[in-house]
């Protein structure tokens, strides 16, 4: 089976610019999570969907949002980029909640 | 809230040796993971604990789970180079569908 994948997986992005990253699950999954990595603030939740729904979201401010496709593919948009949007932000795919599985991440540069 | 507290953030330490790594969490949990994350890279399931008294084992690397405690450890025996990376405990809260809580990770550094 192929893994989880996530495009771009580098992205420089100006300060008020908006950007899309998206998430490819596991054949089979239909939950995708998505998460921020940063020095300062570690890994923190941004959102779960499934079956194109959003089941959870974390404590993040409405410029981030996402949305998932009937293919599980899932979607992050950041809109209005700050400089503390850089990150690495990962994906997980799940078909249960026994095990995660994370893509590579796509490291998101802010200048 | 839950909240996920590991530690040390940082560990050096000999090849050869044997340490463990702690991960305390604030409320009930369904389940606990470890991962495993090389610089620049993505995160690498280690272990999933699913209740009181589990206990994996994988290599020089063994996990454990105290529910009442609400504590998991992360036991390294005859650390080796090739371990060094960071080490990351996250916690499945009750009724949070696949929503992880991350402890602060611990850096591991092991020298020959």
């Amino acid at each position: 089976k192929a893994g989880v994948t996530q495009t771009p997986r580098y992205l420089i992005k100006t300060r008020g610019q908006q950007v899309t990253l998206s998430c490819s699950p596991i054949s089979g999954h239909r939950s995708v999570s998505w998460y921020q990595q940063t020095p300062g603030q570690g890994l923190q939740f941004l959102f779960e969907y499934f079956s194109e729904t959003q089941r959870n979201k974390g404590n993040f401010p409405g410029r981030f949002s996402g949305r998932q496709f009937s293919n599980s593919r899932s979607e992050m948009n950041v809109s209005t980029l700050e400089l503390g949007d850089s990150a690495l932000y990962l994906c997980a795919s799940s078909q249960s909640s026994y095990e995660q599985y994370f893509g590579p991440g796509t490291r998101l540069t802010v200048t | 809230e839950l909240k996920v507290e590991q530690n040390p953030l940082f560990l050096s330490m000999q090849e050869g040796k044997n340490y463990t790594i702690y991960c305390n969490y604030s409320t009930t949990s369904d389940r606990l993971y470890w991962y495993r994350q090389d610089p620049g890279k993505s995160l690498e399931s280690l272990f999933v604990l699913l209740s009181n008294g589990a206990v994996k084992q994988e290599g020089r690397l063994m996990a454990s789970l105290d529910t009442k405690a609400r504590l998991s450890t992360l036991h390294i025996t005859a650390a080796v180079h090739d371990l060094s990376a960071t080490y990351f405990c996250a916690v499945l809260g009750a009724n949070a569908g696949n929503m992880l809580t991350f402890g602060g990770g611990t850096r591991l550094m092991v020298k020959p």
